[in-house]
């Protein structure tokens, strides 16, 4: 298996433009998570999704990010518009559903993402 | 209170030595617990997963988990310079199964 795949991998916009961050998962896996870490907050959980509905949005920053799941093989995460304070690396994961729970988390390469 | 605290560090650890990180939780009903290591400008990935009170090792690490005192631990033997990276512990929630939850990762460095 070719592993959670994301894209872009560096993205550099300018502060008010829209940016998309993708994600396929990987094939099986009904669990999809969206995380933004960063050197002063770490890694925090913005949303997660079980088979394309999302579940837990809480962790969302603000009305500008929002995020899709239109299918079991692909996400979106949407941030508009940009601001400097978004800068960070996104990271998706994905993971399989266990009746014990006793599944984890398999993290994309990341997306690192700057806002000018 | 933060749901996952771990020190930041770094830890210096010298190389053979043993490295110990820590963790602690608050959600008392959690159940599923992880180690993930982290290379700069990487994604994490996991090393180890422990579900029960008591260790569990695997290779040169063990995980220990003490659900009562609420803290999880990592050791990792005969330390090496590959290991020098951030750890991060992470945990499912007991109330949303499948909600990871991580924390903000302790850096170690393994000096020769």
């Amino acid at each position: 298996d070719a592993g959670v795949i994301q894209s872009p991998r560096h993205e550099v916009t300018e502060m008010g433009q829209e940016v998309t961050l993708r994600c396929k998962p990987i094939s099986g896996h009904d669990y999809l998570f969206w995380y933004r870490q960063t050197m002063m907050r770490g890694l925090e959980l913005l949303i997660y999704f079980n088979n394309n509905v999302p579940i837990d949005d809480s962790g969302m920053p603000e009305d500008r990010f929002s995020a899709k799941m239109p299918n079991a093989s692909f996400s979106t995460l949407k941030i508009q518009p940009s601001e400097p304070r978004d800068s960070a690396v996104y990271f998706c994961a994905s993971s399989p559903s266990s009746g014990t729970g006793r599944t984890e988390a398999f993290f994309g390469q990341g997306t690192r993402l700057t806002v000018v | 209170q933060k749901e996952v605290e771990q020190n930041s560090g770094p830890l210096s650890v010298p190389e053979g030595a043993i490295a110990s990180l820590n963790c602690t939780y608050s959600d008392r009903g959690s159940q599923s617990f992880f180690w993930y290591r982290q290379y700069s400008g990487k994604s994490p990935e996991l090393i180890m997963s422990i579900y029960s009170n008591g260790d569990k090792e695997d290779g040169r690490f063990t995980a220990q988990l003490n659900k009562a005192s609420q803290y999880v631990s990592l050791l990792i033997r005969d330390s090496q310079p590959s290991d020098s990276a951030t750890y991060l512990c992470a945990f499912k929630k007991y109330s949303s199964a499948s909600k990871i939850i991580f924390g903000s990762g302790t850096r170690l460095s393994i000096r020769p």
